[in-house]
């Protein structure tokens, strides 16, 4: 039973490209949530999607981030127009349903040059 | 009123010793608690999770305490490993409400030595 997957594990952009981060759920799991994590600090959530649906976006900021996660296929986190800022480790987590155990994937590391 | 404060940011302990991370929150609507371990590079792992109707839960050689008027939970590692170096997280959550979103603490390093 795969764990929860992310690509791609490291990923460079220079300023103003996109980067599109991927996450797959462990299999039977349709809770998806997105977290990043800055050097030297903890996790800091940013969005939860259920299939299809954006639940709490409330730690997105409002500019330049997306997140989907359609019927078919992985969860997606978009960053437009990437600053030097958005450098950090984004995180995907899933699981069961609400009240059970969140399952971390390995992370991306961003560096935007 | 969201935010768990974690503490000490970093923690020594010899082989042997008790390693202890406390974490404090001020959202009384907070119904689920977990701790998580994360190795350089890795995601975090859960290690163990505590829910408000009980004060105590212990897994292995780690305990949690968990003090609801007080509004404090803590981790004890016993008999602390040179392989349990790491930076340990704590994290709440409001499920009924706001599902498995999690708020972490600030994270804790721990260097156990030989």
């Amino acid at each position: 039973n795969a764990g929860v997957m992310q690509n791609p594990r490291h990923l460079v952009r220079r300023r103003g490209q996109e980067a599109r981060l991927r996450c797959s759920p462990m299999k039977g799991h349709s809770h998806v949530y997105w977290y990043r994590q800055l050097p030297e600090e903890g996790l800091k959530f940013m969005v939860y999607l259920q299939k299809e649906n954006i639940i709490d976006e409330s730690g997105m900021p409002k500019e330049r981030f997306s997140a989907e996660f359609p019927k078919e296929g992985p969860s997606i986190l978009r960053i437009q127009q990437v600053v030097r800022g958005d450098s950090a480790a984004y995180f995907c987590a899933s699981s069961l349903n609400p009240e059970t155990e969140a399952f971390f994937g390995q992370g991306t590391r961003l560096t935007v040059v | 009123q969201q935010q768990v404060k974690q503490s000490p940011q970093s923690l020594i302990v010899q082989k042997g010793g008790i390693s202890i991370i406390n974490c404090a929150y001020e959202n009384t609507a907070f119904d689920y608690f977990p701790w998580y371990q994360q190795f350089p590079g890795k995601g975090p792992a859960l290690l163990i999770a505590i829910r408000p109707d009980v004060s105590e839960k212990k897994e292995g050689r780690f305990t949690i305490s968990f003090n609801k008027s007080a509004k404090q939970f803590s981790l004890h590692i016993m008999d602390s490993q040179p392989g349990d170096s790491a930076t340990y997280f704590c994290a709440a959550a409001d499920v009924i409400i706001q599902g498995g979103k999690l708020i972490f603490g600030q994270g804790t390093e721990l260097s156990v030595k030989p």
